[in-house]
C-alpha cells in the first residue's frame, strides 16, 4: 500500500521567513514518482514539481527548494524568504512508475499562511 | 481548450436527487481522473480513465457513484441518491500517457457539491 504523510496541518510565518513543508511517504515500489501541488484559494491545484525516485539530487527553482532523502523516504519542500502570495495548501504526493499505475496518492495537505 | 474545464462550478442539491458533474479534458490528453476533496482534507481518488483500457473504479466509495467517457473527451460523474457526506470539491485532471507526462497531472477549477 502507498501513503503520502504531512504532518504539519497548519503553518503560519511572517513574511521573508523561510519555511519548510514535509512529507513522508510509504511505498513497496522500487521507482516511483514524488509531486508538490500548490492549491491557492481559488482552488485549482497548480503543478509545481516532480522527482524521479532514483535521481536524489536535490533542486531549487527560484525561491522553491526540494529535498528528497530516500533513505529517510522524505521529500520535503523549503519555501525562502516567504510572500504573502506563497499562502496556499500544499500537497505532496506519490505515484508508482509502472505501467497502468497512474493515479496519484496525495498527502492531508499543509495550510501555509504568510502573514505580512 | 487550454485548461481542463469542469461545470458546474457549483451545485446545491437535496439529498436523494441525482446530480451529474461534467468534466472537459485538454485536448490530447489521454489519461483523466476524479478526485474528491472534503472540506480542509486531501484528495481522495474515485476513477481512472486512459484511453479504450477498462477504467480503474478502485476509488469509487459506493455503487451510487459512477462516471463515464466516451473515447478521450468528456467525462460525466454522476451521484445518485445523494446523501450529506457526499458534499464535497469533485475535481477532474487530466495528463498525457505515463511515459510522456512530465508535469503530472492538470487540474480543473473542480464543482463544489452542497448536499442539503
Amino acid at each position: 500500500a502507498q501513503k503520502v504523510t504531512q504532518a504539519q496541518t497548519e503553518i503560519s510565518v511572517v513574511e521573508k521567513e523561510d519555511v519548510t513543508l514535509d512529507c513522508v511517504y510509504e511505498t513497496r515500489d522500487t521507482t516511483y514518482y514524488l509531486f508538490w501541488y500548490k492549491q491557492p484559494p481559488s482552488g485549482e491545484l497548480v503543478f509545481l514539481i516532480r522527482r524521479n525516485s532514483f535521481d536524489e539530487q536535490n533542486e531549487i527553482s527560484g525561491r522553491y527548494s526540494w529535498n528528497f532523502q530516500k533513505s529517510t523516504s522524505s521529500f520535503n519542500f523549503t519555501i525562502t524568504a516567504s510572500q504573502v502570495v506563497d499562502s496556499a495548501v500544499y500537497f505532496c504526493a506519490l505515484r508508482p512508475v509502472i505501467q497502468g499505475a497512474q493515479k496519484l496518492v496525495f498527502g492531508q495537505g499543509t495550510r501555509l499562511t504568510i502573514n505580512p | 481548450g487550454a485548461g481542463v474545464s469542469q461545470s458546474p462550478s457549483n451545485k446545491v442539491t437535496e439529498k436523494g436527487k441525482d446530480v451529474e458533474l461534467r468534466c472537459d479534458p485538454i485536448s490530447g490528453h489521454t489519461a483523466l481522473y476524479w478526485y474528491r476533496q472534503r472540506l480542509g482534507q486531501g484528495l481522495e481518488f474515485l476513477i481512472y480513465f486512459q484511453g479504450n483500457s477498462a477504467p480503474d473504479k478502485s476509488g469509487l466509495p459506493s455503487d451510487r457513484f459512477s462516471a463515464e467517457r466516451t473515447g478521450e473527451s468528456v467525462s460525466t460523474l454522476t451521484i445518485q441518491r445523494t446523501q450529506q457526506e457526499d458534499s464535497a470539491v469533485y475535481l477532474c485532471a487530466s495528463s498525457l500517457p505515463s511515459k510522456t507526462d512530465n508535469y503530472g497531472y492538470t487540474f480543473g477549477s473542480g464543482t463544489r457539491l452542497t448536499v442539503v
